[in-house]
């Protein structure tokens, strides 16, 4: 398997703008989770599905994030609009289970947003 | 806050010496979780340490749980360039998704 899959690697938008960060999970897990890392607050957890229905959302900072999971090999992470402190790495993780499971981690997306 | 803490933030040692981190949280835990992060890459994970184990190895690494005192560490032996990068605890309270610190950073001079 190739591992989890992201693109794009980098994004430089303007303020205003929307932005589409893309995730396919390694085949065969049950979950998949998006993360936002900054110096200041760390690692965040965004959101994360169980068979593509989301199950904790709680994390989206605000109405301008949403994900969504169609079906089990893609998902997307959508900020509309973006603002400069969007600015971050976004990543996408996937696990066979929840708890006492690795998660296996995406490349990421560095997002810049001028 | 929920995070673990991970102690120190940064730390720097020569190539050959042993590193020490730290984790520390304060509710109940059923799995603790260390993960690697080289600069600009994703997490990846090293070792899964249960809450009824008090200690596991893995190659050069060695981790311990003290579930009454909350903490946990990773010792890295022997330590090489190659070991630099962030390392980052990650706890579970059953069926709950991964809690992450926010990481140590590790220097090794060649």
């Amino acid at each position: 398997d190739a591992g989890v899959i992201q693109s794009p690697r980098h994004e430089v938008t303007e303020m205003g703008q929307e932005v589409t960060l893309r995730c396919k999970p390694i085949s065969g897990h049950d979950y998949l989770f998006w993360y936002r890392q900054t110096m200041m607050r760390g690692l965040e957890l965004l959101i994360y599905f169980n068979n593509n229905v989301p199950i904790d959302d709680s994390g989206m900072p605000e109405d301008r994030f949403s994900a969504k999971m169609p079906n089990a090999s893609f998902s997307t992470l959508k900020i509309q609009p973006s603002e400069p402190r969007d600015s971050a790495v976004y990543f996408c993780a996937s696990s066979l289970g929840l708890a006492g499971d690795t998660q296996y981690f995406g490349p990421g997306t560095r997002l810049t947003v001028l | 806050s929920q995070q673990g803490e991970e102690d120190p933030q940064a730390l720097s040692i020569q190539e050959g010496e042993n590193a020490t981190m730290n984790c520390s949280y304060k509710t109940s835990i059923n799995n603790l979780q260390w993960y690697r992060q080289n600069s600009g890459r994703g997490l990846v994970h090293l070792i899964l340490i249960r809450s009824n184990e008090r200690e596991k190895h893995s190659g050069r690494l060695r981790v311990t749980l003290d579930t009454s005192k909350k903490s946990s560490s990773l010792l890295i032996t022997a330590s090489r360039a190659a070991d630099t990068a962030s390392y980052f605890c990650a706890r579970d309270s059953g069926n709950t998704p991964l809690v992450f610190g926010k990481g140590t950073r590790l220097s090794v001079i060649a």
